[in-house]
C-alpha cells in the first residue's frame, strides 16, 4: 500500500514551458486535492475533485488545470509556467469530509 | 468565512521541556479541527483531529490538543519534547473547505 505518490519529485522549467504533475493514490479515496506551499503562507488549495470525472476550483486556481479521468489519478497541468508558480506542490486524498492523506511533494522551480 | 491563525511562527525549545503551539480559528459554522506535522522535505502527516465528543484529543507521538469553543482555540501540547519532534506544525480547520494556518516551526535543541 503506497498511499499517495507524486511524480516527479523535482522539476526545473523555463518561463512559458508546460508540464504535468501526476498524483496517484491506491486507497480508493473519492476526494483528491492539489495544494501549493509557499514560505509563511501555509498550504493553499489549487483545485480539487470529489470523484472520478469531476473537478472544481480552489483558492488559487489561475494558471493551472486539472483532470481526473481515473479515480486513482489526479493530474495538475501548467500550460505556460511563470516564476510565480515556483513552489512545492502537494497532492492529497481523502475518503470522506475529514482528514486528508498527503503525498511527498513536488518541488518546482520556474526560471 | 473561516480563518486560522497560528500565533507563533517559530518556537525554539530545549529537549525534554514542555511545549504548546497555539492555534485560534474563526468560523460561522461548526468546525472540525486538525493538527498536521511536516518533517523536512516530506509531506504532511495527520497528528490528531477533533470531530466531536471529548474536547481533549490525543494523537500520535505523545501530542494532545484541547478544543476550547468559547475561546475558539485548538492548542497543541506535548509534556516533554524530543529532538525528533523538530518539524513544522500546521493547524487546520474544516467548516466548508479545509483551511490551513501558516505553520509553526518547532525547533528542539539538545
Amino acid at each position: 500500500n503506497a498511499g499517495v505518490t507524486q511524480t516527479p519529485k523535482f522539476r526545473v522549467l523555463k518561463t512559458g514551458q508546460s508540464m504535468t504533475l501526476l498524483c496517484a493514490q491506491d486507497m480508493n479515496h473519492e476526494y483528491m486535492y492539489w495544494y501549493r506551499q509557499d514560505p509563511g503562507m501555509g498550504l493553499r488549495l489549487i483545485h480539487y475533485s470529489v470523484g472520478e470525472g469531476t473537478t472544481a476550483k480552489g483558492e488559487v486556481p489561475d494558471g493551472y488545470n486539472v483532470s481526473r479521468l481515473k479515480k486513482q489519478n489526479f493530474l495538475l497541468g501548467l500550460e505556460s509556467a511563470a516564476p510565480s508558480q515556483t513552489s512545492v506542490y502537494f497532492c492529497a486524498s481523502s475518503p470522506s469530509f475529514y482528514e486528508q492523506y498527503f503525498g511527498p511533494g513536488t518541488r518546482l522551480t520556474v526560471t | 468565512a473561516q480563518s486560522v491563525t497560528q500565533l507563533d511562527s517559530q518556537v525554539p525549545v530545549f529537549e525534554e521541556a514542555p511545549v504548546e503551539l497555539r492555534c485560534n480559528y474563526s468560523s460561522s459554522v461548526s468546525v472540525y479541527l486538525f493538527w498536521y506535522v511536516q518533517y523536512p522535505n516530506q509531506g504532511l502527516q495527520l497528528l490528531l483531529k477533533y470531530l466531536s465528543g471529548s474536547t481533549l484529543v490525543k494523537g500520535i507521538n505523545g501530542f494532545e490538543a484541547e478544543f476550547n469553543k468559547s475561546q475558539t482555540s485548538f492548542h497543541l501540547r506535548k509534556p516533554s519534547v524530543h529532538i525528533s519532534d523538530t518539524a513544522e506544525y500546521f493547524c487546520a480547520v474544516r467548516g466548508g473547505k479545509l483551511i490551513f494556518g501558516q505553520g509553526t516551526e518547532l525547533s528542539v535543541k539538545p
